[in-house]
């Protein structure tokens, strides 16, 4: 069936520096990724997504790349700060489904 | 309005109990959630309605009935549950019940089962 796999489960990362957190799905016919942001006690929140039909893309601090022929996406955030910590989850969902399915999710932790 | 709204934040209920979970949208989203979350895990499907209409139930026990009476709200009845159920209960919203479109997440209801 559909699956996502995620990488890797936990993070840790000295303030400043880079961090990057990979996924790999499964079905071919997926064609939205998007990443959510989960602080402890609260709510998932999007923070950037990618569609098929671009390779990168960036907002501020955070970038999502997208290799299709390898069915690999990843998250990059750059010039890491303590609210960073969270844990993150990737996804995929296509368009005919109305699931997406998570990967496991990575527990990041910036170090001040 | 951009934000899913839930109540109750919290909730503990006995296995005799009945309950509901409520879930308000307002911006106009035809498409609907019910994920349970448990510690460590991601959000797990449940239901999903499209235009108010029933259109996923992944397999979820009768003790959970979800309802939606109307395009913006959602409600989750609890009834006869087991401890196991205990978890976070996450709404969420979409414009439509498409595969590409942004699911926008409430703040979840915790719910603890004796």
């Amino acid at each position: 069936g559909e699956n996502v796999e995620q990488h890797p489960s936990t993070l840790s990362v000295q303030e400043g520096d880079s961090a990057v957190i990979k996924c790999t799905y499964s079905d071919s016919a997926s064609n939205y990724f998007p990443w959510y942001k989960q602080e402890l006690g609260k709510r998932p929140q999007l923070i950037i997504d990618i569609r098929s039909n671009v390779g990168e893309k960036k907002d501020q601090r955070i970038a999502v790349t997208l290799n299709k022929t390898a069915k690999h996406f990843s998250l990059h955030i750059t010039e890491t700060q303590p609210e960073d910590s969270a844990v993150y989850f990737c996804a995929a969902n296509k368009r005919s489904s109305y699931k997406l399915i998570f990967g496991s999710g990575t527990r990041l932790l910036v170090r001040p | 309005d951009t934000e899913v709204t839930q109540t109750p934040k919290h909730l503990v209920m006995g296995m005799t109990n009945k309950k509901s979970l409520k879930c308000e949208q307002h911006m106009g989203h035809r498409a609907m959630y019910w994920y349970k979350q448990k510690a460590k895990k991601p959000p797990e499907l449940m239901f999903v309605y499209s235009y108010e209409k029933l259109s996923i139930n992944e397999s979820v026990p009768s003790r959970f009935s979800p309802e939606c009476p109307n395009s913006s709200l959602l409600n989750l009845h609890l009834h006869a549950l087991q401890p196991e159920d205990s978890a976070l209960y996450l709404c969420a919203s979409s414009q439509v019940a498409a595969g590409n479109t942004e699911q926008f997440f409430g703040p979840g209801t915790r719910l603890t089962v004796l």
